[in-house]
């Protein structure tokens, strides 16, 4: 199974700057996604970070606003550009492994973010 | 990806068994049905996963009937710890895809 360390934990940021947000993974993972999930709701796909190319973004999320690196098989980066408050939520990096069952999807522990 | 529909909120008391149904009418020959568990202030994580039929692990059964348009989490004897909010997942995993789309969940609570 895939062990995932997200980092910063949290971050309380002033709007209109940027935040990025690193996700670690102990082993080689094929897929890797970034979530964004609000106070209180579900979680809600942004992209899939591709090793060595451009995202793929989900309807409503943007290159310019959330740009995402993947320079490798365990490491991925989110930015949050141009903060304002409705940012505010808590962010997850997601990869794609076979554990011990079929197939799992593995998350990390979430970055916090709270923009003010 | 298949859409799923779950409860918003259950309440159970401790020591219950408790069962939350997902409907996922628009299932794909491929998809898998996946339950995760999410408590606060962590990333959701793995319970169940299977195909059709009857999946059970150490923490839970996964009842999936043969048109597999919905299926069963059943958690036996819940305690106050089981609280949390739980997803169903419907997606083709066999591709590899791990690409999930999530609902809205159900929020249990466990009473005492």
């Amino acid at each position: 199974s895939a062990v995932i360390s997200q980092k910063p934990s949290r971050d309380i940021c002033q709007r209109g700057t940027s935040l990025t947000i690193q996700c670690q993974v102990d082993s080689q993972v094929t897929m890797m996604f970034w979530y964004r999930q609000q106070p209180g709701q579900s979680l809600t796909l942004i992209a899939t970070a591709n090793q060595g190319s451009e995202a793929t973004y989900e309807s409503g999320f943007v290159i310019d606003k959330f740009p995402i690196s993947r320079p490798n098989l365990t490491f991925s980066t989110l930015t949050v550009s141009n903060m304002s408050p409705e940012d505010s939520s808590i962010y997850l990096c997601s990869v794609g492994d076979r554990g011990r069952n079929f197939a799992e999807a593995f998350f990390g522990q979430g970055t916090r973010l709270t923009v003010v | 990806l298949a859409k799923t529909t779950q409860p918003i909120s259950m309440d159970s008391y401790e020591g219950q068994e408790v069962n939350i149904t997902c409907s996922h009418n628009n299932i794909a020959t491929n998809d898998y049905i996946t339950w995760y568990q999410q408590f606060p202030s962590q990333g959701p994580r793995f319970i169940i996963q299977g195909y059709k039929t009857k999946v059970t692990n150490e923490v839970a059964s996964l009842f999936i009937p043969a048109d597999r348009k919905s299926s069963t989490l059943s958690l036996p004897r819940v305690s106050l710890s089981d609280t949390a909010v739980y997803y169903c997942l419907v997606g083709d995993l066999n591709g590899g895809t791990y690409k999930y789309i999530f609902g809205t969940g159900t929020r249990l609570k466990v009473l005492a």
